[in-house]
């Protein structure tokens, strides 16, 4: 079945610097990625639809100079997290659809990202 | 995409069926319904959809009512492992999902 992998799982990083997550559709091709972030106790929250070789598409109240986003192939898209502060730690998941299927969406096991 | 309402939790005994309701009054006539669902800390996870019919496969059963106003998502005989959250989201193919609150499942031993 179609797999989705998501590096890395946990990080770590200092408030100010900017850290990178990256997502992979290991067995398919994938035109476009989602990416989503989740607070505890809460559902996912749509951020960004990821489109390759395109400028990615952000929900309303999500601020693109912050969330870098980058579909450069048909199999990876990364999301950068600028200048990270404590408020951006959070859950971040990606997903992705074999092309063709019904079956909805694969996703990613998720970034678990601390800014301290 | 369609709005959907679910129960916010709900509890099973260990063994019995647990019937998970969703209401998606507003859903289009060409979106379908999918079920996900979420272990703590883990992404998502499918687990069935359908459009019109009732669907079956190794993990539940989905009962779509003929208004397709609403859903029931049957796992038929639930085991600890099956506590999660579950989400019901109507969406077209190829389309976002935005998910709900969804309903935290609890299965008791």
């Amino acid at each position: 079945g179609a797999v989705v992998s998501q590096h890395p799982s946990r990080v770590i990083c200092k408030s100010g610097t900017s850290v990178k997550i990256e997502c992979r559709s290991l067995d398919f091709q994938a035109t476009t990625m989602f990416w989503y972030r989740q607070f505890p106790k809460q559902s996912l929250m749509l951020m960004a639809t990821s489109n390759e070789g395109s400028k990615a598409t952000y929900e309303q109240g999500v601020e693109k100079d912050k969330f870098l986003i980058n579909h450069a192939s048909l199999t990876l898209s990364t999301l950068t997290v600028t200048s990270a502060h404590p408020e951006d730690s959070s859950f971040y998941i990606c997903s992705a659809r074999a092309g063709g299927s019904t079956y909805g969406y694969t996703f990613g096991s998720g970034t678990r990202l601390t800014v301290v | 995409d369609a709005k959907t309402t679910q129960p916010p939790s709900m509890d099973c005994a260990e063994g019995r069926a647990a019937n998970l309701p969703c209401n998606h009054s507003t859903i289009s006539g060409n979106e379908y319904v999918y079920w996900y669902r979420q272990i703590h800390s883990q992404g998502p996870q499918y687990i069935i959809h359908g459009l019109k019919n009732n669907e079956t496969n190794e993990m539940a059963s989905l009962i779509i009512t003929e208004d397709r106003k609403s859903s029931t998502l049957i796992l038929p005989h639930a085991t600890l492992r099956d506590t999660a959250v579950y989400y019901c989201i109507g969406a077209n193919t190829g389309n976002q999902f935005y998910f709900g609150t969804g309903t935290s499942l609890t299965v008791i031993p």
